[in-house]
Order: structure tokens, then C-alpha cells, then sequence
């Protein structure tokens, strides 16, 4: 059955520092997104990616945020300067149909900011 | 700072028995709906949807009913198992943001 995969599972890094998550969607989905859940917390949208560009972002996805799909199989999200905040478990999702479908999960990629 | 947990509506059912998961929703424009379920540690999980045309639909153990006159969902879990134990949430596809959802606990 075909899945979204993330990498890494889980990173530690120091505040200040730039980190980049991996994510490659399912391979005929043209929707991808991604979420973080604090821990303990509900989990949160942050930017949906489209055709190349954001289509949709939220309030927490900030100058410090920023996606990319480089090679047409992954998906990234970077962040530019770690915030001690910003430590959470950050899920990709793709959707092969906008506004309607499934989102597909992967199982996240932990942050973790010291 | 402090990590505040999120005091989510809980639900605790005996093994064996019927569990049922609501949520209400708030744009009667909405079309389309969808349940997840969230292990812990682990990603969202699409369990069933259902289009606003629709008053109820039925999966494997799962039900959902939809009353458009309310704006509510509910998910009804037949036989609850232990391995049923998540935080289910409802999300409108238009919307991709999700409610906090309820934590289902299921004793053995």
C-alpha cells in the first residue's frame, strides 16, 4: 500500500540552527501539507503546497518557514532558526484531490530543540 | 515555556462495547467530511468520510451519521477493541484544520 515516508524520525538540534525535514509523498498525489503537533496539543495546520507554490499557510508558518518540492518526489520543510517552540512532531500529508479525499500521513519526524 | 497539555473530551468505554465520538461543526456550506484516528506516537489516520448528501455511512465496525439540520457528526465504533484506543477528530476537507478531537480509552 503506498505511503507518505518522513525523514529523519527524530532530530535533536541546537536553537539557532537551520533544519530541514524530508517527506515524499505518495507518488501520484499532487496535494501535499504539513502539520506539527505539540506535544501533548492538537495537531496544526501549517502550509499546503500546490503546484509548486503555497496555496494555503497559517499564522504559525512564519518568515522562518519555508517549502520546497526540489526533484518532484520529495517534499520539504525548513526552518531557518530554531525556536525552543518550535519542537513538536512535524507530519507531512498528500491528498491526490483538493477539497474533498483523504489526507495520507506520514508518521512524523520529531523535533527537538535544545 | 510551559508545554500546557490540551485537555481534550475524553471517552472511556468497557471492551465489547459500542463507543460513540461527536463533533459539531460550524460552516453549513461544508460538503464533505472526514474521521480520523491518532495513535499515539504515530500520524493521523483516515478511518471514513462521508458527503453532505449523505445522512449516514457505514465501514468496517465504524459508522458515521451526519445531521446537517445541528451542523454534528458522530462516529459510532461497534464492538470497541482495545486496539481502538486514539484520539479520533472530525475535519471538514475544505478546511484543513482540525479540532482537537476526543481521546477514546478503551478498558479491557
Amino acid at each position: 500500500e503506498p505511503e507518505v515516508t518522513q525523514t529523519p524520525s527524530h532530530q535533536v538540534t541546537q536553537m539557532g540552527q537551520e533544519v530541514i525535514l524530508r517527506c515524499v509523498p505518495i507518488s501520484n498525489h499532487l496535494y501535499f501539507y504539513w502539520y506539527r503537533q505539540i506535544l501533548g496539543q492538537k495537531v496544526e495546520f501549517l502550509v499546503s503546497f500546490y503546484n509548486n507554490e503555497i496555496s494555503e499557510k497559517s499564522e504559525i508558518f512564519d518568515d522562518q518557514f519555508s517549502v520546497e518540492r526540489p526533484d518532484g518526489s520529495n517534499f520539504t520543510l525548513k526552518i531557518r532558526s530554531t525556536k525552543l517552540e518550535d519542537s513538536a512532531m512535524y507530519f507531512c500529508a498528500s491528498s491526490g484531490r483538493v477539497n474533498t479525499g483523504e489526507l495520507f500521513f506520514g508518521e512524523g519526524s520529531r523535533l527537538t530543540v535544545l | 515555556g510551559e508545554n500546557v497539555g490540551l485537555h481534550l473530551p475524553t471517552l472511556s468505554v468497557q471492551e465489547g462495547d459500542n463507543s460513540i465520538i461527536n463533533c459539531a461543526y460550524s460552516n453549513s456550506a461544508s460538503d464533505y467530511f472526514i474521521w480520523y484516528k491518532q495513535e499515539s506516537g504515530k500520524g493521523p489516520q483516515f478511518i471514513i468520510d462521508i458527503r453532505s448528501n449523505m445522512d449516514k455511512r457505514q465501514g468496517q465496525r465504524v459508522t458515521v451519521l451526519l445531521n446537517k439540520t445541528v451542523k454534528h457528526l458522530s462516529l459510532q465504533i461497534a464492538a470497541t477493541q482495545p486496539g481502538d484506543s486514539a484520539v479520533y477528530f472530525c475535519a471538514e476537507r475544505g478546511d484543513m484544520r482540525f479540532g482537537a478531537g476526543t481521546r477514546l480509552t478503551v478498558k479491557p
